[in-house]
Parts: C-alpha cells; sequence; structure tokens
C-alpha cells in the first residue's frame, strides 16, 4: 500500500523559506492521483495548503498562493512544498497526503513540526 | 471560503454509547463530504467518503449521512479507542476546508 513521509527542517528563522519534501513508497507519484500538503495547527486546526498532479498542474489556497509552491519530482518519487516569507503563524504540523477520487485525503504522511523562530 | 461547522466541539460519552456528530457547511456542497478520526500524534485517519461510504477496513459501527449543508457522523457502539477527535471536510471547492473538530471524551 502507499506510504507517505515528509521530511525537511523542523526549525526555520522568520522570514526565512520552509520547504519540505514527501516520499511516495509503495505507488508511483504518477498513478493520476493528486497528491496534497495540508498543515495543523491548535489555533487554526487543519489548513489545506494546497495539491498538484503529477503533471505539474497545480491549486493553491488563495490565502497562501503568493507565498506557496508545490512541485513533483518524478523521478524521485517525490513532491515538494515551499513557503517564503514565513512568520510564526507558519509554525504547525505539515502532512502530506494522496488525494482520492472523491477529493478525499488518503492515506497521509506521519506529519513534521515546523516551527519558526529565531 | 466554504465554512464548516462541527458540533459539539467536545462531547463526554462511555463505552457503548451511540453519538453523532454533526457537520454544516456554510453553502451547499452536495455530498462532497469526508470524515476523519485522528489520534493524539497522528495524522487524521479517513473514516467517510462522498458523505456516506465507508473507507476499506474501517469498522462498520461508523456511519454517516447528509447531503447539501448537513451530514452526520454516527458511532453506533463507542469503543474505548473511538475517544479521539473528528474532522469533516468538504471537497467540493476549493479552497478545500475543514471543520474544527468534535473531541470525544469519557
Amino acid at each position: 500500500q502507499v506510504q507517505l513521509q515528509e521530511s525537511g527542517p523542523g526549525l526555520v528563522k522568520p522570514s526565512g523559506t520552509l520547504s519540505l519534501t514527501c516520499a511516495v513508497s509503495g505507488g508511483s507519484i504518477s498513478s493520476s492521483h493528486w497528491w496534497s500538503w495540508v498543515r495543523q495547527t491548535p489555533g487554526k486546526g487543519l489548513e489545506w495548503i494546497g495539491e498538484i498532479y503529477d503533471g505539474g498542474s497545480t491549486y493553491y489556497n488563495p490565502s497562501l498562493k503568493s507565498r506557496v509552491t508545490i512541485s513533483v519530482d518524478k523521478s524521485k518519487n517525490q513532491f515538494s512544498l515551499k513557503v517564503i516569507s514565513v512568520t510564526d503563524a507558519d509554525t504547525a504540523v505539515y502532512y502530506c497526503a494522496r488525494v482520492g477520487e472523491w477529493v478525499m485525503f488518503d492515506p497521509w504522511g506521519q506529519g513534521t513540526l515546523v516551527t519558526v523562530s529565531s | 471560503d466554504i465554512q464548516m461547522t462541527q458540533s459539539p466541539s467536545s462531547l463526554s460519552a462511555s463505552v457503548g454509547d451511540r453519538v453523532t456528530i454533526t457537520c454544516r457547511a456554510s453553502q451547499s456542497i452536495s455530498s462532497y463530504l469526508n470524515w476523519y478520526q485522528q489520534k493524539p500524534g497522528k495524522p487524521p485517519k479517513l473514516l467517510i467518503y462522498a458523505a456516506s461510504s465507508l473507507q476499506s477496513g474501517v469498522p462498520s459501527r461508523f456511519s454517516a449521512s447528509g447531503s447539501g449543508t448537513d451530514f452526520t457522523l454516527t458511532i453506533s457502539s463507542l469503543q474505548p479507542e473511538d475517544f479521539v477527535t473528528y474532522y469533516c471536510q468538504q471537497s467540493y471547492i476549493i479552497p478545500r476546508t475543514f471543520g474544527h473538530g468534535t473531541k470525544v471524551e469519557i
């Protein structure tokens, strides 16, 4: 079965760039699925960041669109998230997930905590 | 954005109880509603998709219904492992949005 695993720095400085990668195993990223990033904070709860198709098409949350880029690397079977100009409001647990036919998120990665702090 | 309002935000129940959680969308989302269960320190787990379809491997004590703006998740007989948090999520339009969760407590 498909498994996802997030990786990347757990600490990012304010105004810096947050970069995470989601490695897909047990299946191909080129499997006619969309792939998504979701983050979670105690205050705002679960927030959808955006998603990408293996051909490179993307959708982003308008609230983050100006700062977010999602890309895919088929050769490595992974996709990535980049958030620029981060503030402490970007401190969250970041999850990657596969998007199903009814735009449900399944499965999810285990999540990675990213803290924005100097 | 479509606002998803869950109620209650928390509830107290006992093992064996039947509980119902409600999710209301700020506009019609047809049947584009998914339910997740989240245990502490773990990612959300898909329980129900398309408003009422049980995800493979999910126990049959979980069921859901609804369409348009009003949806419910029912647990027919609470088991000890069910005392966690549940979220709804609309997949009708972008941005995808989640409810703020319902914590089921003993």
